[in-house]
């Protein structure tokens, strides 16, 4: 079965702070792409990265980066010197190739950014 | 601009009534996709199409139908509305996944449905 898995149901830090959200991805496929999107306060999803599972290297966006590692199947996510507009909810999600384009949510994480 | 729309926003509904939640997308996508989004358990699949008079359940399907007539409109029905369908509702759309292609799921703003 698939599944994914962010433990870390809220988050609460000062601005500035470094921040990780942890994600745990569970599937027997190879070929598979992850996903990470922002939910802030009005509500809409928004996309941040998709990563497929044959390109391991990590990825930095500005204050944004990307830890994947197969090895533990975790794919985590860094903001660097938050701000409070990082404030939303964070969501892992996981595709399976050749299964249609139908993701697989993690709980989310809310993260609180406090100025 | 290309893009996916939800009808209406915010809707509130009596137990046992039939309600229809509205998704377009422009994007000529062929996959479509509805999910709920509940505390604790993230967005999860309620149903799905790959193209015109394709549907398919998802992991929480029950109570709810969808019908693709066109490329453009996968509208969510709930036949007889339960206040645990209490929800938000997300329609998505996407191109085929095949690998290398473009798997970037795009959604509408949600619609927020209470059930009274």
């Amino acid at each position: 079965a698939q599944k994914v898995t962010q433990a870390q149901t809220e988050i609460s830090v000062v601005e500035k702070e470094d921040v990780t959200l942890d994600c745990v991805y569970e599937t027997r496929d190879t070929t598979y792409y992850l996903f990470w999107y922002k939910q802030p306060p009005s509500g809409e999803l928004v996309f941040l990265i998709r990563r497929n599972s044959f390109d391991e290297q990590n990825e930095i966006s500005g204050r944004y980066s990307w830890n994947f590692q197969k090895s533990t199947s975790s794919f985590n996510f860094t903001i660097t010197a938050s701000q409070v507009v990082d404030s939303a909810v964070y969501f892992c999600a996981l595709l399976i190739y050749n299964q249609g384009g139908k993701l697989i949510f993690g709980q989310g994480t809310e993260l609180s950014v406090k100025p | 601009d290309a893009e996916i729309t939800q009808s209406p926003r915010h809707k509130i509904t009596e137990t046992g009534r039939q309600v229809t939640l509205a998704c377009h997308q422009t994007w000529n996508h062929n996959n479509m996709f509805w999910y709920r989004q509940d505390l604790g358990h993230g967005l999860r699949l309620i149903h799905y199409s790959y193209g015109v008079q394709d549907t398919n359940k998802g992991e929480v399907s029950d109570g709810y139908s969808v019908s693709r007539s066109n490329t453009e409109d996968l509208p969510l029905t709930l036949e007889s509305a339960a206040s645990s369908q209490t929800s938000v509702y997300f329609c998505a759309s996407s191109e085929s996944s095949g690998f290398g292609r473009n798997t970037e799921a795009f959604f509408g703003q949600g619609t927020r449905l209470t059930v009274v």
